[in-house]
């Protein structure tokens, strides 16, 4: 079966201070990646995908980054967080090959992000 | 293009009382829909989905919900609820049918279960 991870769980982090997220995939290869942004009381914003090793694309401008440097590896970095950074972090993947589950997005646990 | 709406923020039910909680949708293509359930601080829970198959479709925890394409709504249900059942749902919508699939999510709705 498949599993997602994710960590840190919770990070407090400083203004200024650089960031660096993880997510990894067990179980599937070649799967679609995301991250996604959930600001309080707001919905879940789509912040980068990618459906290969190195392929990664923006849906957002902003002050963050993602790099995929393996298979089943997805990264969410900045160099200098900013208030505005804080929310909770999630990741997900999806098959990339087609059928009834292929569109279908397994989320991992999250990671609540809070810069001060 | 797509969008989904979710009509109510937040939803307040008695424990053993029905629950609803309302989705409406837009899309250019045939989409796929998907109820999600989210508890604090953790990750996303698919609860059902719907993809052109049965338009009445069973999901886990005994939700339930109906894809009606001339309303363009995709309400979750549920006959009684549960404390358990507190928790924060997502509605979603797909128009992909493989690869990449660009999905939108509504803003949640929040509901509370009173004993």
């Amino acid at each position: 079966s498949q599993t997602i991870h994710q960590w840190p769980a919770t990070l407090v982090q400083p203004v200024g201070s650089p960031l660096s997220l993880e997510c990894t995939v067990e179980g599937t290869s070649n799967p679609n990646l995301y991250w996604y942004r959930q600001a309080a009381g707001r919905g879940l914003q789509l912040l980068f995908y990618s459906v290969g090793i190195g392929q990664i694309s923006s849906e957002v401008p902003q002050n963050l980054s993602a790099s995929r440097p393996q298979d089943r590896q997805f990264i969410l970095s900045s160099k200098k967080l900013l208030l505005s950074d804080s929310g909770f972090y999630l990741c997900a993947w999806s098959p990339s090959w087609g059928g009834s589950r292929g569109n279908e997005q397994f989320f991992g646990p999250g990671t609540r992000l809070t810069v001060l | 293009a797509q969008s989904v709406t979710q009509l109510d923020s937040h939803v307040s039910v008695s424990e053993g009382t029905p629950v609803l909680l309302r989705c409406n949708y837009s899309s250019s293509y045939s989409p796929s829909l998907f109820w999600y359930v989210q508890h604090p601080n953790k990750g996303l829970q698919l609860l059902l989905k719907y993809t052109s198959a049965a338009t009445l479709v069973k999901g886990i925890n005994g939700f339930e919900a109906e894809f009606k394409k001339s309303e363009t709504s995709f309400h979750l249900t549920k006959p009684s609820a549960h404390m358990s059942d507190a928790a924060e749902y997502f509605c979603v919508v797909s128009d992909g049918s493989g690869g990449y699939q660009k999905v939108t999510f509504g803003t949640g709705t929040k509901l509370q279960v009173i004993p």
